[in-house]
């Protein structure tokens, strides 16, 4: 089947600092999802990106679908973005299915 | 203004009862989905309507059965239910292209 795998798994970071996190899929995607899974488990959108470069703030994201990979950049973190970040797609000739990846789980110290 | 909305917030039951679980979307989306996350956090789609017709049947229990009132309305029904069933249930729609979730049902059977 499909596979969607998000990498690392856990990420510690201190106020301020970058990150990058990564996406990588096994097929041809339709469409590509970034979310953020905030501590009181709501799912929050972030990019809507299934090819390209979006930036909105201190988040940005990049999906180069011919090559099976998108990254979303953090910038000059802070505590309030600790959660998971999921990254989901839709493939094939299914357009609604959306395959999560396993999630980044992010702790942002002050 | 509430876009996916579910109710209710929090479901304790015991093993055996059976259950709904309401989703109603004000976006004008045409598609409506429920996903399950369980306790690893991980996503998986379960069903989806289209203008109230099943289009995605993962291999769920058939205990879980969606029924679609209308086009804003996804309700998730649940017969005799197991302590595997014990998850968050998500509710999203769409159009063609992104999809919007709601705030998630915490499901706890006893």
């Amino acid at each position: 089947g499909i596979q969607v795998e998000q990498s690392p798994p856990d990420l510690i970071l201190q106020e301020g600092a970058n990150s990058t996190l990564r996406c990588n899929f096994s097929d041809s995607v339709n469409n590509l999802q970034w979310f953020h899974q905030n501590p009181w488990g709501q799912l929050i959108n972030l990019f809507y990106i299934p090819s390209g470069t979006k930036q909105n703030g201190r988040l940005s994201a990049t999906t180069v679908a011919t090559e099976r990979y998108s990254l979303l950049y953090i910038s000059s973190s802070q505590t309030t973005d600790s959660g998971v970040y999921f990254c989901a797609g839709t493939f094939g000739g299914s357009q609604g299915n959306l395959i999560f990846g396993k999630g980044t789980k992010l702790s942002v110290k002050p | 203004d509430t876009a996916v909305s579910q109710t209710p917030k929090y479901l304790v039951t015991q093993m055996g009862n059976d259950k709904s679980i309401k989703c109603e979307q004000n976006l004008g989306h045409d598609t409506m989905y429920w996903y399950k996350q369980d306790s690893k956090k991980f996503l998986k789609i379960m069903f989806s309507y289209n203008n109230k017709e099943l289009i995605i049947n993962e291999t769920v229990p058939n205990r879980f059965s969606p029924k679609s009132p209308d086009k804003a309305h996804l309700n998730l029904h649940i017969n005799s239910l197991e302590l595997g069933d014990s998850a968050v249930y998500f509710c999203a729609s769409s159009n063609v292209g992104e999809q919007f979730f709601g705030p998630g049902t915490r499901l706890t059977v006893l």
